[in-house]
């Protein structure tokens, strides 16, 4: 199983903070790609990476900048955070194959 | 209307009953993938389909995408089988994932 880690698991924040989540993998993966999960929409992808010094945005990349300084760690970055982007964040790593998408535990971030 | 539309939003069952979940697209899909979002919040892959049906112990998949449709099956519910379900699609020309937005599964004693 690949190893997906998240940190931090909880943050809280306030408006205009500066928040930063991180996520590091071990199993060499290619791509990485970073999700928000809300009630109502499932998961949606806000960036993600093809390999070190590459992001690319998904489908909600507004207020959210990505960087990947290495082939492990993935960091997403909230510069000014607002209280809508309180949710739930997922990073995932794959090598690309169909069905090959391994998730982080997740990292709750609540904007007050 | 959503191009994947999943169902129920929320399902309880008693232990050993059997139980389906649908996904509904609006448009043709490639394939899809189920994940079980487990009580860590983790989501673990449970299928990947890029046509038929995969079975796997108690869980059965099917994926129709001429009919534009999925279905994950579960038999003999238990206990640990509780948790959030996705189903998660691709159209073609695209590897990027749609999700469902989810369903939330009780199973009771």
């Amino acid at each position: 199983e690949a190893a997906v880690t998240q940190s931090p698991r909880n943050k809280v924040a306030v408006t205009g903070g500066k928040v930063t989540l991180s996520c590091n993998q071990t199993n060499n993966h290619n791509n990485m790609y970073w999700y928000r999960q809300d009630t109502g929409h499932g998961l949606r992808l806000i960036h993600y990476s093809y390999g070190a010094g590459s992001t690319e945005k998904g489908d909600i990349p507004d207020g959210y900048k990505a960087s990947r300084p290495s082939q492990e760690n993935f960091s997403l970055i909230l510069e000014l955070a607002t209280p809508s982007q309180t949710s739930v964040y997922f990073c995932a790593s794959g090598d690309g194959r169909p069905g090959q998408l391994y998730f982080g535990e997740g990292s709750k971030l609540t904007v007050l | 209307g959503m191009p994947v539309e999943q169902n129920p939003p929320a399902l309880s069952l008693y232990e050993g009953a059997d139980s389906g979940l649908r996904c509904n697209f609006s448009t043709t899909m490639k394939s899809v993938q189920w994940f079980q979002q487990n009580h860590r919040g983790r989501l673990i892959t449970l299928f990947y389909l890029a046509q038929g049906t995969k079975e796997n112990g108690r869980l059965k998949s099917t994926f129709n995408s001429k009919e534009r449709y999925s279905t994950l099956h579960i038999k003999d519910a238990q206990l640990e089988d509780s948790g959030t379900y996705f189903c998660a699609a691709a159209s073609s020309g695209s590897w990027q994932l749609i999700f469902g937005s989810g369903t939330q599964l009780t199973v009771m004693p």
